[in-house]
């Protein structure tokens, strides 16, 4: 099956600097990578994901990256701001094999003041 | 915005009790599942449940566990005889459509301790 690994598992900025997290994925029958982002005690939500026949997507302050040769996908935040403290995840999954996500074990982000 | 719910939000049970946990899927999804987190871990797939029947099962998900939906509304998720490493946050989710491939939404979780 499917085996993703996530880095850093912490990683510490300060307000305004870039994050960045990677991930790779061993299936090549993956063809949608989520990213999800879980503050303290909540549930995970969508920030962003891209579909296979992409190399990158941004929305506003995050973007995320693919290399399909390589199996990896980054997610990039800039200008980073307390609120985005939070343990973020990443996730491979095919899109034909009823939306079995496979999560990477997690970031916790920490955007010093 | 519609949410996915799930009851209760924190359990504590002795090892060998039954438990049961309970999820309102959002209305119009047709795809629900149950992860698993242990405190500090990845988020991990249980099951996936898709017209009335499991869909796909991960090795977790053992003859001690099991789905049902017992109405409309409801998606349960039974554990039969607890032991101490079912200590988890159990989230429930739902997509709209399985090869979509749809945003999973996720509940607030349901935390299970047990002793």
């Amino acid at each position: 099956g499917e085996n993703v690994e996530q880095h850093p598992s912490t990683l510490s900025v300060q307000e305004g600097d870039s994050a960045v997290i990677k991930c790779t994925y061993s299936d090549s029958a993956s063809n949608y990578f989520p990213w999800y982002k879980q503050e303290l005690g909540k549930r995970p939500q969508l920030i962003i994901d891209i579909r296979s026949n992409v190399g990158e997507k941004k929305d506003q302050r995050i973007a995320v990256t693919l290399n399909k040769t390589a199996k990896h996908f980054s997610l990039h935040i800039t200008e980073t701001q307390p609120e985005d403290s939070a343990v973020y995840f990443c996730a491979a999954s095919d899109l034909y094999n009823f939306n079995k996500f496979y999560f990477g074990s997690g970031t916790k982000l920490n955007v010093k003041p | 915005e519609p949410e996915v719910t799930q009851t209760p939000s924190h359990q504590v049970t002795q090892m060998g009790q039954e438990v049961i946990l309970r999820c309102v899927p959002i209305s119009n999804h047709l795809y629900f599942y149950w992860y698993r987190q242990i405190l500090g871990q990845k988020v991990e797939f249980l099951v996936s449940f898709y017209n009335n029947e499991i869909s796909e099962k991960s090795e977790i998900f053992d003859d001690q566990f099991s789905v049902e939906r017992p109405d409309g509304s409801n998606f349960t998720l039974k554990i039969r005889s607890t032991k101490l490493e079912d200590s988890a946050m159990y989230f429930c989710a739902s997509s709209v459509d399985g090869s979509g491939p749809g945003e999973l939404f996720f509940g607030e979780g349901s935390r299970l301790t047990v002793l």
